[in-house]
């Protein structure tokens, strides 16, 4: 079953916009991540938040988790038409080490218009 | 550099047909490899990993199975094909000390 869980399932903005993405998960975590797919292609890691970390930026991403209420916010400011994608968070219960794996939600599909 | 090779990118099967994707990775050593199926909008369901070669672990109960004959590729076989099985299966690896995963490109799998 599902870990994390993404809201909203759709997002249609348009260039320069910022865009929120949500994440909410049922259990402990040691870490959560966000992955982008780009159609029929894989998955491509774009950060990682810990457990004891509350904000993160990578360029134009800024990820915010706060376990208290089992939720994470994936933002992507001053968007593109190249952001168009689908975004996944994972949770991961173990952190690294041989028994690590990671839970999917269902994704959101973003859309930038031009 | 390390990269993963997975194929092929697409296959059509007949019900009741076998299957095998192969997954390799280069670059590095003693990775962890997993499987994982999507299917249009339920998001990406964990099918197998492994830790060593040999070492297989199942997530759900299933027409697959999977096998690591070597430390670096990973198959997924099945002796008969259904039509549940149609979906786009991606192969992936993490080192040991290392949290992200790294993906292969996918097959997309038909099931006719």
């Amino acid at each position: 079953s599902q870990q994390g869980e993404e809201d909203p399932q759709a997002l249609s903005i348009q260039e320069g916009e910022n865009a929120t993405m949500n994440c909410s998960y049922k259990t402990s975590i040691n870490n959560l991540q966000w992955y982008r797919q780009n159609s029929g292609r894989g998955l491509v890691h774009l950060i990682l938040i810990r457990s004891n970390e509350r904000e993160k930026h990578s360029g134009r991403l800024r990820v915010t988790l706060d376990t208290s209420k089992k939720s994470s916010s994936l933002l992507i400011t001053a968007s593109r038409a190249a952001d168009t994608a689908s975004y996944f968070c994972a949770t991961d219960a173990t952190g690294a080490g041989a028994n690590s794996k990671l839970t999917f939600g269902k994704g959101i599909t973003l859309s930038v218009r031009p | 550099s390390q990269t993963i090779h997975q194929w092929p990118a697409t296959l059509v099967q007949p019900v009741g047909s076998p299957l095998s994707l192969e997954c390799t990775v280069e670059g590095t050593s003693n990775p962890n490899l997993y499987w994982y199926r999507q299917a249009a909008g339920r998001g990406l369901q964990l099918l197998f990993y492994s830790v060593g070669i040999g070492q297989i672990s199942s997530e759900v109960p299933q027409n697959l199975s999977a096998s690591r004959p070597q430390d670096r590729q990973f198959i997924l076989s099945s002796k008969k094909l259904l039509l549940s099985d149609s979906g786009f299966y991606l192969c992936a690896w993490k080192g040991r000390a290392n949290e992200k995963l790294f993906f292969g490109s996918g097959t997309q799998l038909s099931v006719l």
